[in-house]
């Protein structure tokens, strides 16, 4: 079975700081998501990383991938208070029937000004 | 987004009645999933469809089952809905044509059984 463990779950960080979030999971994938959650709100992707040592960047976010580890790396850079949200990991393993998703538990960041 | 729209938006129902809850996507997309999301467990996947009347088992199946007769809509439904089944259910949807693509979510619903 799958798991897939985000840490940490709660971040409360200063506006401008720098910070990780770390996805580790359990069995060998080569594709990993990234999606943001506002609160109340739908899931939006962020990220797709699909081979060992991607990296991925979109503003301020920057995204890793490390398969022989089985870890990937979101990390935020000068943080502002707009990124303020829950960030989720999530691994897929294909079956001949489709893509199956698992997710981690979430982070939830807060950014302070 | 993908055109997902999933209704309803919000149901407050009693333990043992049948809900069934609706996802409908304009984009032709093969590929449909139905999640729950509850606190401390991210998001877990129930039930997904690889094609019209082609449906699969996820990681939380028991008590819910789904079915598929268009390519557009994918039902889900609690046979006999139960205090745990309080949950925000997500629909996602892809196309599964290309490595590189992600899965795109719908609005979700917030089922509450009393």
């Amino acid at each position: 079975e799958l798991k897939v463990e985000q840490n940490p779950l709660f971040l409360s960080m200063q506006e401008g700081k720098n910070y990780t979030i770390y996805c580790n999971y359990s069995t060998t994938s080569d594709r990993l998501y990234w999606y943001r959650q506002d609160p109340g709100k739908s899931l939006e992707s962020l990220f797709v990383l699909l081979s060992n040592g991607a990296v991925k960047q979109e503003g301020r976010l920057m995204a890793s991938l490390d398969t022989k580890a089985r870890l990937s790396t979101l990390h935020i850079t000068a943080a502002v208070h707009d990124l303020s949200a829950t960030y989720f990991c999530a691994v897929d393993s294909w079956e001949t029937s489709g893509s199956r998703l698992t997710f981690g538990e979430g982070t939830q960041l807060t950014v302070n000004p | 987004d993908a055109g997902i729209t999933q209704s309803p938006r919000h149901k407050v129902t009693e333990t043992g009645t049948p809900v069934t809850l609706r996802c409908h996507q304009t984009e032709n997309h093969r590929y449909m999933y139905w999640y729950r999301q509850d606190p401390g467990h991210g998001l877990r996947l129930i039930h997904y469809s690889y094609g019209v009347k082609d449906t699969d088992k996820g990681e939380v199946s028991d008590g819910y089952s789904v079915s598929r007769s268009k390519t557009e809509d994918f039902l889900l439904t609690l046979e006999s809905a139960t205090s745990s089944q309080t949950s925000v259910y997500f629909c996602a949807t892809s196309t599964g044509i290309t490595l590189q693509e992600t899965q795109y979510f719908g609005p979700g619903t917030r089922l509450l059984v009393l």
